[in-house]
């Protein structure tokens, strides 16, 4: 059972470069989110995808943009890198937790992107 | 004040000693709260979670809520270097994950000494 999938592992790009970052669960899990860990800053959520079809925006949506592709795939797009935008990037996938009105999340094992 | 305020460490200590982590937040709201443990280069993974206050003790691992105080801990007992890991408290209120209301501390990181 794969989980959560995340590709690229590693990425280099330079500033104003664009690139997706693609995300894939086989879970059945209806929400996915995106977040970027940053030294000293923490998990920080950019969107999230509540269902098939809905997106929002999270804690630090500017500079990204999301597709919900179907239920398993939720891409992050970077459409003008800036330096900035140097972090590690995790997709996570939530499921309820039993008998309460809170989820789990399943995070996949990142992308280290680097911006120049 | 940030919502969740969490020392980074490092935080390094010898095998089998206890280890406390804490959590510290200004939200009232929050009524769940959770700890997540993440290896190097890995991604975070749920490790406990409790409802309110009260707590909850799974193996060597007890985690403690006192709301009155705001305040969270998670304890280690007979500590081991597979323990060796950065560990996040997460907080929420009624409703979390899909709504988007995790708040993440910004994780301590343990290492645990052979």
């Amino acid at each position: 059972n794969a989980g959560v999938t995340q590709t690229p592992k590693f990425q280099v790009l330079k500033t104003g470069q664009s690139m997706t970052l693609q995300c894939a669960q086989d879970m059945n899990h209806n929400s996915m989110y995106w977040y970027r860990q940053d030294p000293g800053m923490g998990l920080r959520l950019i969107y999230y995808s509540a269902s098939e079809g809905t997106t929002d925006k999270g804690e630090v949506p500017n500079g990204y943009n999301v597709s919900r592709l179907n239920k398993r795939e939720f891409s992050l797009r970077l459409e003008s890198a800036a330096p900035s935008q140097t972090s590690v990037y995790f997709c996570a996938s939530s499921e309820w937790l039993s008998g309460t009105t809170n989820e789990k999340l399943f995070f996949g094992s990142g992308t280290q992107l680097s911006v120049l | 004040q940030k919502e969740v305020e969490q020392d980074p460490g490092p935080l390094s200590v010898p095998e089998g000693a206890i280890v406390s982590l804490n959590c510290t937040y200004s939200n009232s709201a929050f009524q769940y709260f959770m700890w997540y443990r993440q290896y190097s280069r890995k991604g975070p993974e749920l490790l406990m979670y409790t409802y309110s206050s009260g707590n909850k003790e799974d193996g060597r691992f007890t985690a403690q809520v006192d709301k009155s105080s705001k305040y969270i801990s998670l304890f280690i007992r007979d500590s081991q270097p597979s323990d060796s890991a950065t560990y996040l408290c997460a907080m929420s209120g009624n409703y979390g994950g899909s709504q988007g209301n995790l708040i993440f501390g910004k994780g301590t990181k343990l290492s645990v000494k052979p």
